[in-house]
């Protein structure tokens, strides 16, 4: 089945620095989506690549969907105390007669030293 | 607040029992899944129903089912309960649609002893 690989596990970074995580997926993707969970909190959408090459920016970050759509990257630019927390992909693909079925990766948990 | 409701927050029962999980998806939306957290772990996709059919399975365990009811809402059950079943347990539900994005209830804490 389809499986979604996410790098790091952990980071940690000074406030200010940049973090970048990576999802890798065993098979074409349909789209590719991130969320974010906050420390006691619950898993929530921030937004869904489409389109093969596609780059799409909120604030301080930038999600990238690879050209052959079974990879993409979300990058934090200067780091804050608020982005602490999880952060998932998730890949949305085809499971066969027609479904679609969306695989989580395992996350990547970012510390944000203040 | 994603408007996807889970309840109880918190469920402490003893090995060898039986509880039951709810989730009522946000208005409009046909799909809910069901996930398991454990500590410091990823989301462990158990089922997904659609319009009240099972659509797509996981690892989901024997002891647990689930069902989705005519007015959406949806119960998981897990019975025969192991320590190991601790964890957070979370509903999430899905507009239709092609693009499947998923909106998280609060969680389910349930601990074993």
């Amino acid at each position: 089945g389809q499986q979604v690989m996410q790098i790091p596990q952990y980071q940690h970074v000074q406030e200010g620095e940049d973090f970048t995580t990576y999802c890798n997926s065993s098979t074409t993707l349909s789209n590719i989506q991130w969320y974010k969970q906050r420390p006691g909190g619950h898993p929530v959408f921030l937004i869904q690549l489409v389109k093969s090459g596609e780059v799409k920016k909120q604030k301080r970050l930038t999600f990238q969907f690879g050209e052959a759509k079974k990879n993409s990257s979300l990058h934090i630019t200067a780091t804050q105390t608020t982005d602490v927390g999880t952060y998932f992909c998730a890949g949305l693909g085809n499971s066969g007669a027609g479904s679609y079925q969306l695989t989580f990766g395992k996350g990547t948990k970012l510390s944000v030293i203040p | 607040d994603s408007g996807v409701t889970q309840t109880p927050k918190h469920l402490i029962t003893a090995t060898g029992q039986r509880v039951t999980l709810r989730c009522s998806p946000r208005s409009g939306d046909l799909s809910v899944y069901w996930y398991q957290q454990s500590l410091d772990q990823g989301l462990q996709f158990l089922i997904q129903y659609y319009n009240g059919e099972e659509r797509a399975k996981g690892n989901i365990l024997e002891r647990f089912s689930a069902q989705q009811f005519p007015d959406l809402h949806s119960e998981l059950n897990l019975s025969s309960l192991e320590l190991g079943d601790s964890a957070l347990y979370f509903c999430a539900s899905s507009p239709s649609g092609r693009y499947y994005e998923q909106y998280f209830g609060p969680g389910t804490r349930l601990t074993v002893t």
